[in-house]
């Protein structure tokens, strides 16, 4: 059974720095993995999404790769700015399924 | 603008009632899904459905109902028979069935037990 794990649960980081947030998947038979975020009280955006065959994608400051003999996948945030702040969730694609990760709650301190 | 809409943003139930949460979609995507997150906790599916007149169960379906009479809409029912239905409902939808393509998210409905 696939199960996505998130870690850390939480991140603290100043304003400016680079960043990278990890998403491990058990089962490396996934369609495709994908990165969202999430504001407080607030419904889920898509960030990125790697189809299996990919190995990253980016869109702005934002870079996601995918491993799948490792079973993993990151989220890398260049240059962080106190707008990034939100919590981040990864799912993987796997069996017409998508299974979450906790999600890691990222805070930029200006 | 296309997207999502949930209704209401909050609700407040007594025990033993049911409520509808209503979601609307106007981006023309065959499937549509039902999330339940609770603090700490990956989203959780409720119910999905890939066509019009057709829905299957998700992980924890005991205690909710939908139906998906329009390809727009597709509301949820939480029951008196949901034993912790106190929760964040997240609204979704994809371009078509099968393996997920991106996910469209609505605002989310906030339901408190009283």
């Amino acid at each position: 059974k696939q199960e996505v794990t998130q870690i850390p649960a939480a991140l603290s980081v100043p304003e400016g720095e680079n960043l990278v947030l990890n998403c491990s998947f058990t089962d490396s038979a996934i369609y495709n993995l994908q990165w969202f975020r999430q504001d407080p009280g607030k419904g889920l955006t898509s960030l990125l999404l790697i189809q299996s065959s990919q190995r990253e994608q980016t869109s702005g400051r934002l870079n996601a790769s995918l491993d799948k003999s490792s079973g993993r996948s990151t989220l890398y945030i260049a240059a962080s700015q106190p707008g990034d702040s939100a919590t981040y969730l990864c799912a993987a694609d796997s069996n017409y399924q998508l299974i979450w990760g906790a999600g890691t709650k990222l805070i930029i301190k200006p | 603008d296309g997207g999502i809409t949930q209704s209401p943003k909050y609700l407040f139930r007594k025990e033993g009632q049911n409520v509808t949460l209503s979601c609307e979609q106007n981006l023309n995507h065959d499937a549509m899904y039902w999330y339940r997150q609770d603090p700490g906790q990956g989203l959780r599916l409720i119910y999905y459905s890939q066509i019009v007149n057709d829905f299957q169960k998700g992980d924890i379906a005991e205690g909710y109902s939908v139906s998906r009479e329009k390809k727009e809409s597709f509301p949820l029912t939480v029951t008196s028979a949901q034993k912790n239905p106190t929760a964040f409902y997240l609204c979704a939808s994809s371009l078509t069935s099968g393996n997920t393509g991106e996910l469209f998210f609505g605002e989310g409905s906030r339901l408190t037990v009283l």
